[in-house]
């Protein structure tokens, strides 16, 4: 089982509509996990991150955490052209001496 | 604020020349310091990671080394490039102690021919 799971997508959604990007992880001891966004040929940039079960918002953006079943999500809504990119989620492994672990990320298109 | 500069930008380099991508990290102390790679529509790949001058632990057994000679300095090196080195070298930095956010620099984009 890979350490972080991600579709690669790619996901289409029209412009206005909700993405709903999906991340599995494997250590039941991580407690942070990371929304980064990735335009193609550019550094990925940190969106939000996510510490406890339940929903955080952050404008148009939402990570929702449930340890549980070791899943975390980012939802944007009133998607933009300007959001298609590619969505990494990364998990903090404490038990690896504290590494940043990431999947291969979700490219998303948003169509006009 | 802090600020990470990484360079070169880009570099086109033969099969079995020597690298050196260079890393820096302006207006913070003791941060920890991470070298990434993405290969061509692949996810990122943790490379090496410091937590202090001369620390280094490195993840992927490969031809790549990587050097901690200043606090706010990372250097990746190899000594002879393979072609499977080609790919989109990230520098990162993190707070040392703190909440684990990395931030990425420009990032160099090495293509071995």
């Amino acid at each position: 089982q890979k350490e972080v799971e991600q579709n690669s997508g790619p996901l289409s959604v029209p412009e206005g509509a909700i993405a709903s990007l999906n991340c599995t992880y494997s250590d039941r001891g991580s407690q942070s996990f990371f929304w980064y966004r990735q335009y193609s040929g550019k550094s990925p940039e940190l969106i939000m991150f996510i510490y406890s079960n339940g929903d955080k918002e952050d404008g148009r953006f939402t990570a929702q955490l449930n340890k549980a079943s070791q899943y975390v999500s980012l939802l944007i809504r009133d998607s933009q052209p300007s959001d298609s990119a590619t969505y990494l989620c990364a998990v903090y492994y404490y038990n690896q001496g504290g590494k940043l672990i990431f999947g291969q990320g979700t490219e998303l298109s948003v169509k006009p | 604020s802090q600020t990470i500069h990484q360079w070169p930008a880009t570099l086109v380099q033969p099969v079995g020349s020597p690298l050196s991508l260079e890393c820096t990290v302006e207006g913070t102390s003791n941060p920890n310091l991470y070298w990434y790679r993405q290969a061509a529509g692949r996810g990122l790949q943790l490379l090496f990671y410091s937590v202090g001058i001369g620390q280094i632990s490195s993840e992927v057994p490969q031809n790549l080394s990587a050097s901690r000679p200043q606090d706010r300095q990372f250097i990746l090196s190899s000594k002879k490039l393979l072609l499977s080195d080609s790919g989109f070298y990230l520098c990162a930095w993190s707070v040392s102690g703190m909440t684990p956010t990395i931030y990425f620099g420009e990032g160099s984009w090495l293509t071995v021919v």
